[in-house]
């Protein structure tokens, strides 16, 4: 099956500064790639995905590349603000009969310092 | 728009007791999950239903049973809770429309067993 690994687990950067989150993942077939955040005591809420189609993505200061040659894709978030601050997920979904099963890394805490 | 609403939000078992963790959605999706979130292990997949009338386990189901009552709700059952289950639930529902579509999750039920 799908095996999604991601670094760093812990990410602290001062205000201002950009974020990079790395995802690595190993089945080949996996075409969509979603990212999560986590709010303390919330559920996880998508804020970017890609398809294996397109390589970048952008929202505001949110961007995910992926890199489908060397199974890779990151999120990075520039200008970082306080309330940036939360736990974030990669995951990867590879076609399994129809069913939709995404593979999710163990998460990324960031902490941005005012 | 509630979305995907879990009930309790906390509780506390004893060994060997019995619990319901509820989920319903109002989004008319098709798919919902169940994932346990522990620490530094991501979210981990118990049991999920790709469409009214069906289940599958997933990653971790053992000690676990669900129920999909109808469309909108999912219902995941601790016959006898052990002290491993302690862990943080969440429920998941999925749009019916196209196969690489986001999760939307619930704010979680956090369980711990004495």
């Amino acid at each position: 099956g799908e095996n999604v690994e991601q670094h760093p687990s812990t990410l602290s950067v001062q205000e201002g500064d950009s974020a990079v989150i790395k995802c690595t993942y190993s089945d080949s077939a996996s075409n969509y790639f979603p990212w999560y955040k986590q709010e303390l005591g919330k559920g996880p809420q998508l804020i970017i995905d890609i398809r294996s189609n397109v390589g970048e993505k952008k929202d505001q200061r949110i961007a995910v590349t992926l890199n489908k040659t060397a199974k890779h894709f990151s999120l990075h978030i520039t200008e970082t603000q306080p309330e940036d601050s939360a736990v974030y997920f990669c995951a990867a979904r590879a076609p399994s009969g129809g069913s939709y099963i995404p593979t999710f890394g163990r998460g990324t805490s960031l902490i941005v310092h005012p | 728009n509630a979305g995907v609403t879990q009930t309790p939000k906390f509780q506390v078992l004893k060994t060997g007791q019995s619990m319901t963790l509820q989920c319903a959605q109002d989004m008319n999706h098709n798919s919902m999950y169940w994932y346990r979130q522990d620490p530094g292990m991501g979210l981990r997949l118990i049991y999920y239903s790709a469409s009214e009338g069906t289940t599958d386990k997933g990653e971790v189901p053992n000690g676990y049973n669900v129920s999909r009552l109808n469309k909108r709700e999912f219902s995941l059952r601790l016959e006898s809770a052990a002290p491993s289950q302690t862990s943080v639930y969440f429920c998941a529902s999925r749009a019916p429309t196209g196969l690489n579509q986001p999760q939307h999750f619930g704010d979680g039920t956090r369980l711990s067993i004495l």
